[in-house]
């Protein structure tokens, strides 16, 4: 089993629509959680990080943790074309060390 | 604020060469990682330095992979001998706290070993 598990894809929604991108983590002692867009032949780039379970909102974006679950899930709401990119979702455990899931490739359709 | 830097961007070299690459982090960030991205695999963890100590080299595949942080500003890492199955995309990325809000990326090291 993966330490991080996400759906390759790809997602594809309409403009406008909400995208929902989830993830599963193995390690119960995770702490904190991530979310990083990579757009293609570039470095991920950090958009969401939560560390309680429940929501956190940040314009577009809402990050969703349920440790009890251990799923982590992203959620886009009002998908532009510009959020085509992959997403990774990232776990630090309790040494320090992130790692990432394979990502999700999306796509938003104009 | 600059961001952090790595260079050289694309290196292809052949196999049984030596290849340095260099990451310079975010002024004042004292974590350091290294991250690796093989065609199609996810990103793996390779190292964490805090300041120029080593916190955890268990991604670090074998011992032809030599990480240095000296003085606790940029870092190298060394592949020597180079093998095929090396070529992939190096991250460098660093954080200020260990209770991280998240790293900031370099823009990679694209290295091809043929």
């Amino acid at each position: 089993q993966k330490e991080v598990e996400q759906n390759s894809g790809p997602l594809s929604v309409p403009e406008g629509a909400i995208a929902s991108l989830n993830c599963t983590y193995s390690d119960r002692g995770s702490q904190s959680f991530f979310w990083y867009r990579q757009y293609s032949g570039k470095s991920p780039e950090l958009i969401m990080f939560i560390y309680s379970n429940g929501d956190k909102e940040d314009g577009r974006f809402t990050a969703q943790l349920n440790k009890a679950s251990q799923y982590v899930s992203l959620l886009i709401r009002d998908s532009q074309p510009s959020d085509s990119a992959t997403y990774l979702c990232a776990v630090m455990g309790g040494g320090f060390k992130t790692i990432f899931g394979a990502g999700t490739r999306l796509f938003v359709k104009a | 604020e600059a961001g952090v830097t790595q260079f050289p961007s694309h290196s292809v070299i052949e196999k049984g060469q030596t290849v340095t690459l260099r990451c310079d982090p975010i002024s004042g960030h004292d974590n350091l990682y290294w991250y690796r991205r093989v065609m199609g695999k996810e990103i793996k963890f390779l190292l964490h330095f805090v300041k120029e100590s080593k916190q955890d080299e268990s991604g670090m595949p074998n011992n032809r992979f030599l990480a240095e942080r000296t003085g606790g500003t940029y870092s190298t890492l060394k592949v020597q001998p180079a093998e095929l199955e090396d070529s992939g995309v190096y991250f460098c990325a660093s954080s200020q706290d260990l209770e991280s809000r998240g790293y900031t990326f370099g823009s990679g090291t694209r290295l091809t070993v043929v």
